[in-house]
C-alpha cells in the first residue's frame, strides 16, 4: 500500500538529549513537510523540502534541523536547543511541481514527550 | 500575509444531520487553494477537499462539499447527513500560488465537531 509512515508512534527523551523522527513515503512526491501540534492548536511549518537535496525552513525551525538525502525519507532532529520540544509531530508529503493542487497527505503522527 | 479563521472552537450536531464548519480566509494573491482536513482523536490529518481559487464550480467529495463564497473570502465545509463517525477536529487551510506550486500552506485552528446520537 502507498503512503507515509512515521515511527516511532511515542517517543520519550530526557532533557538535553537529541532525538530523531523518522519519516518515509511511497507516494513517489517530490516534497515532504514537518509540522508540529500543541494541544488544541492547529499546525505548525517547522521545515520543508521541494526537491532531494534541498530544504527550508518554515515559521518554528529553531532547535530542528533536517536532512533529504532520499526521495523517500525527510527525517526530523529535535535537538536540545528547542526549548518545548513536547508536542505532536507530523509529516507530509506532496507531489510537488508535478500539477494538480499539490495536496499535502499526513502520516499517522509521533507524539514526543520529554522527561 | 496569510490568514485563516475558524470562529467555532467546538460545534454539537444530532446524527443525520447536516452541518456547516465556517472558514474565512485572506490573502492578496488572485491564485490560492482551499483545503479542509479531518483529524480523528487518533491524530491523523485526513485529506477531505480541495477548492481551488479559479474553479468555477464548488468542489464536491461525497457527503462533502465545500461552499465557496470568493467575494465574502469564505470556505465552509457542509457534511450532508452526519455520522457518528464524523466526530473530529477539522481544519480550513490555505495555499498561496495556484495549482502545483510548491508553496507552503496555513492551518486554521480548528473546529471540533461532536456528533450526537
Amino acid at each position: 500500500d502507498g503512503g507515509i509512515t512515521q515511527s516511532p508512534k511515542y517517543l520519550f527523551r530526557k532533557e538535553g538529549q537529541n532525538v530523531t523522527l523518522s519519516c518515509e513515503q511511497n507516494l513517489n512526491h517530490d516534497a515532504m513537510y514537518w509540522y508540529r501540534q500543541d494541544p488544541g492548536q492547529g499546525l505548525r511549518l517547522i521545515y520543508y523540502s521541494q526537491i532531494v537535496n534541498d530544504f527550508q525552513k518554515g515559521d518554528i525551525a529553531e532547535g530542528y534541523s533536517v536532512s533529504r538525502e532520499k526521495k523517500e525519507s525527510f527525517p526530523l532532529t529535535v535537538t536540545s536547543a528547542q526549548k518545548n520540544p513536547t508536542a505532536f509531530y507530523l509529516c507530509a508529503s506532496s507531489p510537488g511541481l508535478a500539477g494538480g493542487p499539490n495536496t499535502q497527505y499526513f502520516g499517522p503522527g509521533t507524539r514526543l514527550t520529554v522527561l | 500575509a496569510q490568514k485563516i479563521t475558524q470562529t467555532q472552537p467546538g460545534m454539537f450536531v444530532q446524527e443525520k444531520e447536516a452541518v456547516t464548519l465556517d472558514c474565512t480566509y485572506d490573502t492578496s494573491d488572485p491564485s490560492y487553494g482551499l483545503f479542509w482536513y479531518k483529524q480523528p482523536s487518533s491524530g491523523e490529518m485526513i485529506f477531505l477537499i480541495y477548492q481551488g481559487s479559479y474553479d468555477q464550480q464548488n468542489a464536491t467529495e461525497g457527503r462533502y462539499s465545500l461552499n465557496f463564497q470568493k467575494a465574502r473570502k469564505s470556505a465552509n465545509l457542509v457534511i450532508s447527513a452526519s455520522q457518528l463517525g464524523d466526530s473530529a477536529m477539522y481544519f480550513c487551510a490555505m495555499r498561496e500560488g495556484g495549482h502545483s506550486s510548491a508553496s507552503k500552506i496555513i492551518f486554521g485552528s480548528g473546529t471540533r465537531l461532536s456528533i450526537r446520537p
